[in-house]
C-alpha cells in the first residue's frame, strides 16, 4: 500500500530534550516536505526536500533541522524543543513537476513540549 | 504571496443535503488539491484538480483555473462527513483557512 508514514504519532516532552520525528514514503518520490498545523494559522511549511541531500527552508523553519541522506526518509530534528513547538506536524511526498504536484500526507504527530 | 481564501468558514448541515465549498487563490497555480481533514487529525486526499471536473461517488469537485477558484461538492451528507475541508494551491502546498463542516442525523 502506497503510504507515508510518521514516528511516533504522539509526544510529550519537555523543554531542551532533543527529539526526532521520522517520516518514510514507499512511493519513490523525490519531494518531500515537513508542515506544522496550529490554531488560527492554519498548516505552514517548515522545510522541504527536492531530493537526496537537497534540502531547503520553507515559511517556518526557525527551531528545526531535516537530513535527507536516503530518499524514502525525511526526518524532523528538533534540537531544543521548546513550548511554542507544540504542534500537529505533517510528513508529505509527491513526485516531480512534470508528473504530478499531488502531495501525499502521513497521519500527523501531535507533539507537547511543556 | 499567494492568498486562498475559503467560504464559509462553517458549515452545519443535516444529513441527506447538499453543500458547495468554495476557494478563492489570487494568482495563476499550478496544483490544487482539496483534502479532508477527520475529527482525529489526519489529512484525506480528496482531489488533485488544477483544472477540470472530477467526481469521487458523493464528492466532485470544479476548478476553473483562469477565474481562480475552485468548488467542491458534497451530495447526501453523512454523519461521517464532519470535519475541515482545506483547499491547497502552488506546488509548496499553500493552504487555506478550511470550511468546518458539522452534519448532523
Amino acid at each position: 500500500e502506497a503510504q507515508v508514514t510518521q514516528n511516533p504519532r504522539y509526544l510529550i516532552t519537555v523543554t531542551g530534550k532533543k527529539l526526532t520525528v521520522t517520516c518514510s514514503q514507499n512511493m519513490n518520490h523525490e519531494y518531500m516536505s515537513w508542515y506544522r498545523q496550529d490554531p488560527g494559522l492554519g498548516l505552514r511549511q517548515i522545510y522541504y526536500s527536492m531530493n537526496v541531500e537537497v534540502t531547503d527552508k520553507g515559511d517556518v523553519p526557525e527551531g528545526y533541522k531535516v537530513s535527507r541522506k536516503e530518499k524514502r526518509n525525511f526526518p524532523l530534528i528538533l534540537e531544543s524543543p521548546s513550548p511554542n513547538q507544540t504542534s500537529l506536524y505533517f510528513c508529505a511526498s509527491r513526485g516531480l513537476a512534470g508528473r504530478s504536484y499531488e502531495q501525499y500526507f502521513g497521519p500527523g504527530t501531535r507533539l507537547t513540549v511543556t | 504571496g499567494i492568498q486562498v481564501e475559503q467560504s464559509p468558514p462553517d458549515l452545519i448541515l443535516q444529513e441527506g443535503a447538499n453543500s458547495t465549498l468554495r476557494c478563492n487563490f489570487s494568482d495563476s497555480v499550478n496544483n490544487l488539491q482539496w483534502f479532508h481533514q477527520n475529527p482525529w487529525g489526519q489529512l484525506i486526499n480528496l482531489f488533485y484538480i488544477p483544472s477540470g471536473t472530477k467526481q469521487n461517488g458523493r464528492l466532485s469537485a470544479t476548478t476553473v483555473a483562469t477565474e481562480r477558484y475552485s468548488l467542491l461538492y458534497i451530495s447526501s451528507s453523512q454523519t461521517t462527513d464532519s470535519g475541515v475541508y482545506f483547499c491547497a494551491v502552488a506546488s509548496k502546498l499553500i493552504f487555506g483557512t478550511g470550511t468546518r463542516l458539522q452534519v448532523f442525523p
